[in-house]
């Protein structure tokens, strides 16, 4: 298995909504992190996770939470996001947080937030 | 900090033809250089990376060259095929953390 599997493929919320993005891997990887990519633009880094444990939180607002349940997993919770948090969210993975090692992309969830 | 600038934005090329695209980067302790392709709907998929060792590397139809001294580093398709059409994006690192991203290229082949 050479994939990252990202569900749900779209997800439409409201302002008060809470909602769960989710990210699966099964090949070993120990890094695993999420991604923003807002249209035309390249993917901007929000948080990463090396062993299970949060090792990168860039300045991302309290409204996404990740969490790390096992090697495998990998979930954003959202709550109370704003339209301008309506995005292209990318999960993708690597051997190790350091190495040189290049990222498996998932194919992301297209988040839009009414 | 690190960053990339990434040119051109956008490359309309015939099909068959070559297609290239340049990078430069600041931080000359920068030591992984990836390129990214994504297509329409999809997550960014690695093509080929480079490291800082190495000068140039080749796969079939892809190529990377870099520029140590000048801190630039070029992606090179041969023969362009229609399912080249993507947005091509380069990236450098240190150690493969924090990885920086260029802002991307919209290369279109045409039939």
């Amino acid at each position: 298995d050479t994939e990252v599997t990202q569900t749900p493929k779209h997800l439409v919320m409201g302002m008060t909504n809470k909602k769960s993005l989710k990210c699966e891997q099964h090949m070993g990887h120990r890094a695993m992190y999420w991604y923003k990519q807002k249209a035309k633009k390249p993917p901007e880094l929000m948080f990463v996770y090396s062993y299970e444990k949060l090792s990168i939180n860039e300045s991302v607002p309290s409204r996404f939470s990740p969490e790390c349940p096992n090697s495998s997993l990998l979930n954003l919770h959202l709550h109370a996001l704003q339209p301008e948090d309506s995005a292209l969210y990318l999960c993708a993975s690597s051997q190790a947080l350091s190495g040189n090692y290049g990222y498996t992309f998932g194919s992301g969830t297209r988040l839009t937030v009414v | 900090g690190e960053n990339v600038e990434q040119h051109p934005s956008t490359l309309s090329v015939q099909e068959g033809d070559s297609a290239v695209i340049k990078c430069t980067y600041s931080d000359s302790a920068s030591n992984y250089f990836p390129w990214y392709k994504q297509e329409l709907g999809k997550g960014p998929q690695l093509i080929i990376d480079i490291r800082s060792n190495v000068g140039e590397k080749k796969d079939q139809r892809i190529a990377v060259t870099l520029n140590k001294t000048a801190k630039h580093f070029s992606l090179h398709i041969t023969e362009t095929q229609p399912e080249d059409s993507a947005v091509y994006f380069c990236a450098a690192s240190l150690y493969g953390q924090n990885f920086v991203f260029g802002p991307g290229t919209r290369l279109s082949v045409l039939p």
